[in-house]
């Protein structure tokens, strides 16, 4: 069965500053693996999604993702944190072994500090 | 609107008493997923629908738990005899029906037991 990891509950960056928040996950088919941010009291909001071919993909906001196989990570990235950018953030995978089931990592709160 | 749509926002009920959970989803999405997410956690599956039919409903719980989707949009999640543990956040989130196809989530339902 596939299952997502992210080791961080809470990552801290200064506005202005690159930030990462970490991904890995393990599957036993071709992964399928996807970024979501929520803002308090709403749902999940898609924001990226790797599927096939370049390894570096791009989302919404200014977001981007970097999957490695070797690794099994799929680690989210973004140039220049913004105060607004301050959410929880969830990976998800989807094996194709398995069908159409979504299983979501606990989450990582990003705090972007003035 | 657009987007899928949860009703109601927020149900507080007592102990033993039976709920139901609605969900409308994207107009043309045949897929639509239930997740529940407790406080601090990422989103739990419960089931999965493909059409009318649920297609995978290994997440839920225990027999209390039923969902239905009769013609093939409007979902219901239905508890019954509620018990103090199952107070969450219901997520609903229709798709496509491609693997690579995202989420889209409500806003969720907020179950409070008392």
């Amino acid at each position: 069965a596939q299952s997502v990891a992210q080791p961080e509950d809470q990552v801290n960056v200064a506005e202005g500053n690159p930030l990462t928040v970490k991904c890995t996950y393990s599957v036993s088919g071709n992964p399928y693996l996807f970024w979501y941010v929520q803002y308090p009291n709403r749902g999940l909001q898609f924001l990226l999604k790797y599927i096939t071919g370049d390894n570096l993909v791009k989302g919404s906001y200014g977001f981007e993702a970097e999957f490695n196989k070797s690794q099994t990570s799929f680690h989210l990235k973004k140039p220049s944190a913004l105060v607004s950018d301050s959410a929880l953030y969830f990976c998800a995978v989807r094996d194709d072994n398995y069908g159409q089931n979504f299983v979501f990592g606990p989450g990582t709160r990003l705090s972007v500090l003035p | 609107g657009a987007g899928v749509s949860q009703t109601p926002s927020n149900k507080v009920t007592e102990k033993g008493k039976y709920v139901e959970l609605r969900c409308d989803p994207i107009s043309g999405h045949t897929a639509l997923y239930w997740y529940r997410q407790s406080l601090g956690q990422g989103p739990e599956f419960l089931i999965y629908f493909q059409g009318t039919g649920a297609a995978d409903d290994s997440g839920l719980p225990n027999d209390r738990f039923f969902a239905v989707r009769p013609e093939g949009s409007v979902s219901t999640l239905k508890i019954q005899r509620t018990e103090r543990g199952d107070s969450a956040v219901y997520l609903c989130a229709s798709s496509l029906s491609f693997i690579d196809s995202p989420l889209h989530f409500g806003n969720g339902t907020r179950l409070t037991v008392t």
